[in-house]
């Protein structure tokens, strides 16, 4: 069974602070996608990335990177220079994808980790 | 495209009364799921459809019901509410191959 923990339930950071959010997965597939989804306090789920199990390269984006290592089995997300519209919940998780035609792709989602950029 | 669309935003039931909570999709995307959002708390899966016509439990599928009649909707039923139910809903759709999941905005349904 496929299994996603995000040991840290509560960071609080200062504006401008660099912060690191922890995900580690466990699966059995060799086939799999890590995701990082934002629910900010108005409650949505917004999309923040998708990786494969095969590309390990590390991606950028303005301020987010995210750091994937298949040996220790976690996908960690850095925001660099935070800003308090950066507050909210963030959630990893992880599809399977080598039963995607019978599962339908679902997602197996962490606890989440509550950000919180005071100013 | 509205994407996934879910109604109500809001709803309070009195135990044993039941509902259906409405969701649809616009993109013509095979998979559709349900996931309840206790507080605090990450989501867990309802049910899910991998087309009209085919619908499979998911982790917490006790309570509820679905249906997948057509390719754009995908109502979620709930019999007999019980407290324990009293959680956010959220609808999502994906293609096939790109495994993204979009989200409607939420139920946020209280039993009380």
């Amino acid at each position: 069974a496929q299994k996603v923990t995000q040991a840290q339930t509560e960071i609080s950071v200062v504006e401008k602070e660099d912060v690191t959010l922890d995900c580690v997965y466990e699966t059995r597939d060799t086939t799999y996608y890590l995701f990082w989804y934002k629910q900010p306090p108005s409650g949505e789920l917004v999309f923040l990335i998708r990786r494969n199990s095969f590309d390990e390269q590390n991606e950028i984006s303005g301020r987010y990177s995210w750091n994937f290592q298949k040996s220790t089995s976690s996908f960690n997300f850095t925001i660099t220079a935070s800003q308090v519209v950066d507050s909210a919940v963030y959630f990893c998780a992880l599809s399977e994808a080598g039963r995607a035609e019978t599962s339908g792709s679902r997602l197996t989602f962490g606890e989440g980790t509550q950000l919180t950029v005071n100013p | 495209n509205a994407g996934v669309t879910q109604t109500p935003k809001f709803r309070i039931l009195k135990i044993g009364q039941s509902m259906t909570l409405q969701c649809t999709q616009d993109m013509n995307h095979n998979y559709m799921y349900w996931y309840r959002q206790d507080p605090g708390m990450g989501l867990k899966l309802i049910y899910y459809s991998v087309g009209a016509g085919i619908t499979d439990k998911g982790e917490v599928p006790n309570g509820y019901n679905v249906s997948r009649s057509t390719t754009e909707d995908f109502p979620l039923r709930l019999e007999l509410a019980a407290p324990s139910q009293t959680s956010v809903y959220f609808c999502a759709s994906t293609r096939v191959s790109s495994y993204e999941q979009y989200f409607g905005p939420g139920t946020r349904l209280t039993v009380t």
